[in-house]
């Protein structure tokens, strides 16, 4: 069964230290995945996906189809950052992006 | 262009009641899928229109149903409500010709007591 895991419920460090937020999935297929934030009192947004590798607010996220992970980095973490993060795994109906997998969330709090 | 709304923002059901959610997609997408997101959880697909029609489904029972109109607004039935139908319920709407990527609404926040 497509599963996502996010082992931490809660992530804290001090602002301008690294961050690194754990996502693991469980998918046969080819995976398409998505990093979503959730700012207080805000709406769920994307933050980034797999495809585009891109950066997004200094983030990045590496595929790894070995280990089966897609772990969100930042080298210098800001007080902005301040979120819960979602990771998520897409399936795909008829060719159109479907079925969107999410994890439980990690909540992250940078400190000053 | 404006954004995915949903409505209303919030909301009290008892036991055995029906709801209906509403959710207008952002201008430009015919798309729309519904989440569940219940407390401490990560949201839960329940299904997706395409077009006016079910394009996929999630774990959840057929008391669970919705609809989508020719303008690619969304509504999302639940009949005979139950304790655990208690959440937090987001839209979020995509274009298949785009990225894709699926946009969401605010949510409705249903409490059924």
């Amino acid at each position: 069964a497509q599963r996502v895991t996010q082992p931490e419920k809660l992530l804290s460090v001090f602002k301008g230290a690294p961050v690194e937020l754990k996502c693991n999935y469980s998918y046969s297929g080819s995976p398409e995945l998505f990093w979503y934030v959730q700012y207080s009192r805000q709406r769920l947004q994307l933050l980034l996906r797999h495809i585009s590798r891109e950066s997004i607010k200094g983030f990045t996220a590496d595929l790894n189809k070995g280990e089966t992970s897609f772990h969100l980095k930042k080298p210098f973490a800001q007080e902005e950052d301040s979120a819960m993060y979602y990771c998520a795994l897409s399936l795909f109906y008829g060719g159109s992006q479907g079925n969107l997998i999410f994890g439980k969330g990690t909540k992250l709090s940078v400190k000053p | 262009e404006t954004g995915v709304t949903q409505s209303p923002t919030h909301l009290i059901k008892t036991r055995g009641q029906q709801v209906t959610l509403r959710c207008s997609s952002q201008s430009g997408h015919n798309t729309v899928s519904w989440y569940q997101q219940a407390l401490g959880q990560g949201p839960q697909f329940i299904f997706q229109y395409y077009r006016e029609e079910e394009n996929g489904r999630g774990n959840f029972p057929p008391r669970f149903s919705g609809l989508q109109f020719p303008n690619y607004s969304s509504e999302l039935n639940v009949n005979a409500l139950e304790l655990d139908d208690s959440a937090l319920y987001l839209c979020a709407s995509s274009s298949p010709s785009g990225e894709e990527t699926q946009y969401f609404g605010p949510g409705t926040r249903l409490l059924v007591l």
